[in-house]
């Protein structure tokens, strides 16, 4: 099983551009989410999923979009990027249920100039 | 709201110590209860969990965690330390909210550990 795996590793954006954060998991996952990483301020839900064509938002939804076609699959995309979005993006997945290990993916890195 | 905090962002110890991370958390009712550890330039992964049973949770590289639920406490600890337990930890708390789980983290503390 290769797990959670997430793409790319890195990137650098310019303010307003566009791009899309790849996450697939292999586990048959019905729970997806995402984070965003900051210094100090521990993960912050983005966006999740409780299954295919159902999502939701988190704490943090502002600027970004997710969809749920396959429930392998749960990408995150930035719609108009800005510095403040310059963070560590972790994709997770689990079984359903509060008492579920969740599993990451290895994060991309995102710097917006 | 809910809440879990995380007592020192950092904490340095000398390698063989002992190693105590603070966690409480805010909740009149019995959460779920995880530590999870992130080493450096990786994802997360799951150090131990309580859920229901045993109060004393044992989990992987010799951690073990108590949930004392007098204390509201989940506190992380380790006989000795070593230079490889170096990372940083979570604390994580699923409640039960209006039928729906609800996974809250605590900000992180950094484990430094001295030679």
């Amino acid at each position: 099983n290769a797990g959670v795996t997430q793409t790319p590793k890195f990137q650098v954006l310019k303010t307003g551009q566009s791009m899309t954060l790849q996450c697939a998991q292999d586990m048959n996952h019905e729970y997806m989410s995402w984070y965003r990483q900051d210094p100090g301020m521990g993960l912050r839900l983005i966006h999740y999923s409780v299954g295919a064509g159902i999502t939701d938002q988190g704490e943090v939804p502002n600027g970004y979009n997710v969809s749920r076609s396959t429930t392998e699959d749960f990408p995150l995309r930035l719609l108009s990027a800005a510095p403040s979005q310059t963070s560590v993006y972790f994709c997770a997945s689990s079984y359903p249920g509060g008492d579920n290990e969740q599993f990451f993916g290895p994060g991309t890195r995102l710097t917006v100039l | 709201a809910q809440s879990v905090t995380q007592l020192g962002s950092h904490v340095s110890v000398s390698e063989g110590a002992l190693v105590l991370l603070r966690c409480n958390y805010s909740s009149s009712v019995p959460p779920y209860l995880f530590w999870y550890v992130q080493y450096p330039n990786q994802g997360l992964q799951l150090l131990l969990k309580y859920t229901t049973g045993a109060t004393l949770v044992k989990g992987i590289n010799g951690f073990e965690a108590e949930f004392k639920k007098s204390e509201t406490s989940f506190h992380l600890t380790k006989p000795s330390a070593h230079m490889s337990d170096a990372a940083e930890y979570f604390c994580a708390v699923t409640l039960l909210m209006d039928s729906n789980y609800q996974l809250i983290w605590g900000a992180g503390t950094k484990l430094i550990i001295k030679p």
